[in-house]
């Protein structure tokens, strides 16, 4: 089975703080994406990711970098952390059969 | 644009009851659909994925069925039981030559199984 794992569950920041979201797949898939998840605005693409080093905007790209070093391993920066941050954030990862979505855990963040 | 409609947003059955959940998209030029369930707190749990060549898929007491023509996708689940109860999302992958082929999300529809 695929698996995407999020190392953190849930997180307690405060404002102003760097926060680092930790995500590894190990299904060797080359994309991965960085979500949030607010209830009543659905599923929105923060960064995603096609090879190692490379990244790509998505919709809501301010206030959050990214890092992919290795291709298993894809992290969601948040520079300076700010209470509109507070939310879900889900790690996903695409490959295999059919290019199938996977998606972690999720990480809960509170920004205080 | 693409858009992705589920309705209903929530959706109550009692236990046993075969249902069917829908998804809707605007533009049928995907590449594939997927459907999600999803727990609360927790992450998206992929059930299915159609491929556009495709009319349906099944797996267990789910099946998912595709009409490109008329934008539609539904997921049939069987007998229901109340560990059904999740919000069920689908995702549409978009027909692109090149580039990233952004995947739009529905909103889900949220399901009670009641015992």
């Amino acid at each position: 089975d695929v698996k995407v794992t999020q190392s953190s569950r849930y997180l307690v920041k405060r404002t102003g703080e760097k926060v680092f979201l930790e995500c590894v797949q190990d299904m060797d898939h080359e994309n991965m994406f960085w979500y949030r998840q607010d209830p009543g605005l659905g599923l929105r693409l923060i960064y995603f990711s096609y090879d190692v080093k490379m990244k790509e905007k998505g919709d809501i790209p301010e206030g959050y970098s990214v890092s992919r070093e290795k291709k298993e391993r894809f992290s969601l920066i948040l520079e300076s952390a700010s209470t509109n941050q507070t939310s879900m954030y889900l790690c996903a990862s695409k490959g295999g059969p059919g290019n199938t979505i996977y998606f972690g855990e999720g990480s809960w963040l509170t920004v205080v | 644009k693409q858009e992705v409609t589920q309705i209903p947003a929530a959706l109550s059955v009692p236990e046993g009851e075969n249902l069917v959940l829908n998804c809707s998209f605007t533009d049928s030029a995907i590449y594939n659909l997927q459907w999600f369930r999803q727990d609360p707190g927790k992450g998206l749990t992929s059930l299915l994925l159609i491929q556009s060549s495709q009319r349906e898929q099944t797996s267990g007491r789910l099946n998912a069925s595709l009409d490109k023509s008329s934008g539609r996708s539904t997921l049939y689940i069987a007998a229901s039981q109340p560990g059904d109860s999740a919000t069920y999302l689908c995702a549409v992958r978009p027909l692109n030559s090149g580039g990233y082929q952004k995947v739009t999300f529905g909103t889900g529809t949220k399901l009670q199984v009641i015992p």
